[in-house]
């Protein structure tokens, strides 16, 4: 079936840090939805892209929508401790389902 | 607080046992959508409504069922549970087929 692969799968970094993560699809995606989770909680949506190329903002957030539109970027800057946590790429597969496919995961740690 | 409520947070049953989850869209959204969650493992879409019919499943267990009502809260049935089955379980709601918005999650333990 079809995966959402994110990389890396987990990373360390230091406060301060700008961090970068990918999403990438073995089919194409006309949507692109990024979402925060903390441990117990439920996701939070951070960003969404509907356009191939498009670059969108939130805060010290910043997401792109490839242009082959089979992946996704996510970069954070200025890394601060309260951005631990695992980062999900998520979409619908272009098929006109609405089974939404969820990423594997990216998992944050923020050293202080 | 994303708006999407559920009910209850945390459950602990035994095996063999029934159990319903429930879910309150944010106001305005018509479809739900519920997935499972197990120990740090990703989302798995288990099923979505939209307006009090089904929408599109995914991996679900035949043990598993779902409704939505008309006020369009939702309900998920598990039974003859597993000790396989404990997991988190989110409900999402969306106005359209696109940003989904995540509930707190009900923790499922089977003994």
């Amino acid at each position: 079936g079809q995966q959402l692969n994110q990389s890396p799968q987990s990373m360390f970094i230091q406060e301060g840090e700008d961090v970068s993560m990918n999403c990438t699809s073995s089919s194409i995606f006309n949507t692109w939805l990024w979402y925060k989770q903390d441990p117990g909680e439920g996701p939070v949506l951070l960003i969404a892209l509907y356009k191939a190329g498009e670059l969108t903002s939130n805060g010290r957030l910043t997401a792109q929508f490839g242009i082959t539109r089979k992946d996704s970027f996510l970069n954070i800057s200025a890394s601060i401790p309260s951005d631990v946590g695992i980062y999900f790429c998520a979409g619908p597969p272009t098929s006109g389902t609405y089974k939404y496919i969820f990423g594997t995961g990216t998992r944050l740690k923020v050293l202080a | 607080d994303s708006g999407v409520t559920q009910t209850p947070k945390h459950l602990i049953t035994a095996t063999g046992q029934r159990v319903t989850l429930r879910c309150s869209p944010r106001s305005g959204d018509l479809s739900v959508y519920w997935y499972q969650q197990s120990l740090d493992q990703g989302l798995q879409f288990l099923i979505q409504y939209y307006n009090g019919e089904e929408r599109a499943k995914g991996n679900i267990l035949e043990r598993f069922s779902a409704q939505q009502f008309p006020d369009l809260h939702s309900e998920l049935n598990l039974s003859s549970l597993e000790l396989g089955d404990s997991a988190l379980y989110f409900c999402a709601s969306s106005k359209l087929s696109r940003e989904q918005f995540f509930g707190p999650g009900t923790r499922l333990t089977v003994l």
